[in-house]
């Protein structure tokens, strides 16, 4: 089946660090990928769309520019948090999908914590 | 958007019981409804899907129903066991969109 590997897992650093979350469909091209953002007991709220090659189309109210998103290649999304701040922590998931008529499929998330 | 409601919260039942869990949905145009379980600190795991072009979908103890005219959809798990204790998640999506707009989750324990 579908493989998307999402690393780190966990990730604590102190605020103002800007960190890295990778996305990757290992056994398929995924020209769409999704990162969602969970806080504990809540849903999954979609942050931004990324296709590859082009800007990533944010979700209302998601800033560009503290969420930084690439999508450089049909296997890797990459999701910046820039200067993080202990608001910020939360449990990051990412989505990939490959053709139209499959679901999406989910890496394992990065559970996000800054000191 | 679409905005996709969830009910009940919180869902607790005895072995071998069933379980359902309702969600209803805004945009008519959504065509896509697929059904979620997490487990603590997991991603989500896909469990069953339904299209607009269906009624209803079953796969061994798991059923999903979809009223297009009533924009309602349910989950039906009979002959519960343990391990079907997560949180289940319900969501829709629009057709060229692929977007996910997901329920606010079911909590359900099993009760042994």
């Amino acid at each position: 089946g579908a493989v998307v590997s999402q690393h780190p897992s966990w990730v604590i650093c102190k605020s103002g660090t800007s960190v890295k979350i990778e996305c990757r469909s290992l056994d398929f091209q995924a020209t769409t990928m999704f990162w969602y953002r969970q806080f504990p007991k809540q849903s999954l709220m979609l942050m931004a769309t990324s296709n590859e090659g082009s800007k990533a189309t944010y979700e209302q109210g998601v800033e560009k520019d503290k969420f930084l998103i690439n999508h450089a290649s049909l296997t890797l999304s990459t999701l910046t948090v820039t200067s993080a701040h202990p608001e910020d922590s939360s449990f990051y998931i990412c989505s990939a999908l490959g053709r139209r008529d499959q679901p999406q499929h989910f890496g394992d998330g990065t559970r996000l914590s800054i000191l | 958007g679409e905005n996709v409601e969830q009910h009940p919260s919180t869902l607790s039942v005895q072995e071998g019981d069933s379980a359902v869990i309702k969600c209803t949905y805004s945009d008519s145009a959504s065509n896509y409804f697929p059904w979620y379980k997490q487990e603590l600190g997991k991603r989500p795991q896909l469990i069953i899907d339904i299209r607009s072009n269906v009624g209803e979908k079953k796969d061994q103890r798991i059923a999903v129903t979809l009223n297009k005219t009533a924009k309602h959809f349910s989950l039906h798990i009979t002959e519960t066991q343990p391990e079907d204790s997560a949180v289940y998640f319900c969501a829709a999506s629009p057709p060229n969109d692929y977007k996910l707009s997901f329920g606010a989750g079911t909590t359900v324990t099993v009760r042994a």
